[in-house]
């Protein structure tokens, strides 16, 4: 299958400091990658859909000042988080897709995941 | 809008029995199915997708799709402790790679030994 690589896995920041997380496709293009946020003991939500070469589109609720997306290249997503604050602790998790034509199945390949604490 | 119901749980089953995973869609035209499985800190990894009715079999792992009840469900044959997890059921939004995935917000599977 398809790898999705993410780092760093963990990141400890100061309050109002900025955190970038980046989101790496190893094996194949990705034209689009997806932006995920969890809570402990709560579901996936998602965050934003990452498009290469033109502006993000952000969930409902998401401010996209605060979170920055950059998907410069076909491998390639950041997730920025501007101005961390405690309540922006959370486990970011990016993924994509290889959709569902020619015979592909269309799951989603996940990164490890970015465990952030602000304190 | 796409929903994708799934009773949070947890549910608790002894160890060496059969857990079944239950899962609702709302879009009569959604065509393929996805059970991942979430161990506690980590992402979430895929253990089987669906596209046809009836039952699919991989392992100790069983889908079960029926379209027309617009259910998807999960069977775990001789559950062992490992399998304590929260699974999550998805599907497509759409056909291209820019389509999102609709999860559902996941149950809560404990394997009691």
């Amino acid at each position: 299958g398809a790898v999705v690589s993410q780092h760093p896995s963990w990141v400890i920041c100061k309050s109002g400091t900025s955190v970038k997380i980046e989101c790496r496709s190893l094996d194949f293009q990705a034209t689009t990658m997806f932006w995920y946020r969890q809570f402990p003991k709560q579901s996936l939500m998602l965050m934003a859909t990452s498009n290469e070469g033109s502006k993000a589109t952000y969930e409902q609720g998401v401010e996209k000042d605060k979170f920055l997306i950059n998907h410069a290249s076909l491998t390639l997503s950041t997730l920025t988080v501007t101005s961390a604050h405690p309540e922006d602790s959370s486990f970011y998790i990016c993924s994509a897709s290889l959709g569902l034509a020619g015979g592909v199945t269309g799951e989603l390949f996940f990164g490890e995941g970015s465990r952030l604490t602000v304190l | 809008q796409k929903e994708v119901e799934q009773n949070s749980g947890p549910l608790s089953v002894p160890e060496g029995a059969i857990a079944s995973l239950n899962c609702t869609y709302s879009d009569r035209g959604s065509q393929s199915f996805f059970w991942y499985r979430q161990y506690s800190g980590k992402s979430p990894e895929l253990i089987m997708f669906i596209y046809s009715n009836g039952d699919k079999e991989d392992g100790r792992f069983t889908a079960q799709l029926n379209k027309a009840s617009q259910y998807v469900s999960l069977l775990i044959r001789d559950s062992q402790p490992s399998d304590s997890a929260t699974y999550l059921c998805a599907v497509p939004g759409g056909y291209s790679s820019a389509s999102k995935i609709i999860f559902g917000s996941g149950t809560r599977l404990s394997i009691r030994p």
